[in-house]
């Protein structure tokens, strides 16, 4: 099972609202990702999480907000949005460490922010 | 700082046409090179290339990692309409908890 799943699959919300997404692996990975995907360009890097804890944070606003509960488990808390936010959220997770790591990614979650 | 570029940036063939997609990098600690499909939603993984000038090959897929001039090559052969995408690659460097930077991706068509 090569699954990362993730939900919403769609979510639009305005500026003033909070939301959650959430993005869930049962593989026994212990890295855990955030990406952000604009139209027409790569995936940008937002956190990375090894073993629970925040090990990357790629200069990311304070308007995102992520979380590890646990192993399983990746959320990542909206809070005063900007439309320029709007963007397909990736989430990816991998082994952590080894070394053929490979990171499989979720289906996404597109953000609207009006 | 980091880079991975690929091209073309776009491409246009016909089913049965074999295409060469490119992917050159300057990472800092370099430890592998990554290759994804992306279609409407999520990258799949295609391969990940560690050593130079061994041949990886999946179906009609193949790629192939050059660590002395520091690029790879996605290959693929009898192209079919299926294989219309966007073509990712990543780097992948030690340590930072295996953070991949993308290239900015090939978009290919495949008509019929």
């Amino acid at each position: 099972d090569t699954e990362v799943t993730q939900t919403p699959k769609h979510l639009v919300m305005g500026m003033t609202n909070k939301k959650s997404l959430k993005c869930e692996q049962h593989m026994g990975h212990r890295a855990m990702y955030w990406y952000k995907q604009k139209a027409k360009k790569p995936p940008e890097l937002m956190f990375v999480y090894s073993y629970e804890k925040l090990s990357i944070n790629e200069s990311v606003p304070s308007r995102f907000s992520p979380e590890c509960p646990n192993s399983s488990l990746l959320n990542l808390h909206l809070h005063a949005l900007q439309p320029e936010d709007s963007a397909l959220y990736l989430c990816a997770s991998s082994q952590a460490g080894g070394f053929q790591d490979t990171q499989y990614f979720g289906p996404g979650t597109r953000l609207t922010v009006l | 700082e980091d880079k991975v570029v690929q091209s073309p940036l776009s491409l246009v063939v016909h089913e049965g046409d074999t295409v060469t997609l490119n992917c050159s990098y300057e990472v800092t600690n370099f430890r592998s090179l990554l290759w994804y499909k992306q279609e409407k939603k999520a990258p799949t993984f295609l391969f990940m290339l560690t050593s130079s000038g061994i041949e990886k090959k999946s179906g009609r897929l193949s790629s192939i990692l050059d660590k002395k001039e520091l690029f790879s090559i996605l290959n693929i052969t009898a192209t079919q309409t299926g294989d219309s995408a966007i073509y990712l690659c990543a780097s992948k460097i030690r340590g930072a908890g295996n953070m991949l930077t993308f290239g900015g991706g090939t978009r290919l068509m495949v008509k019929p």
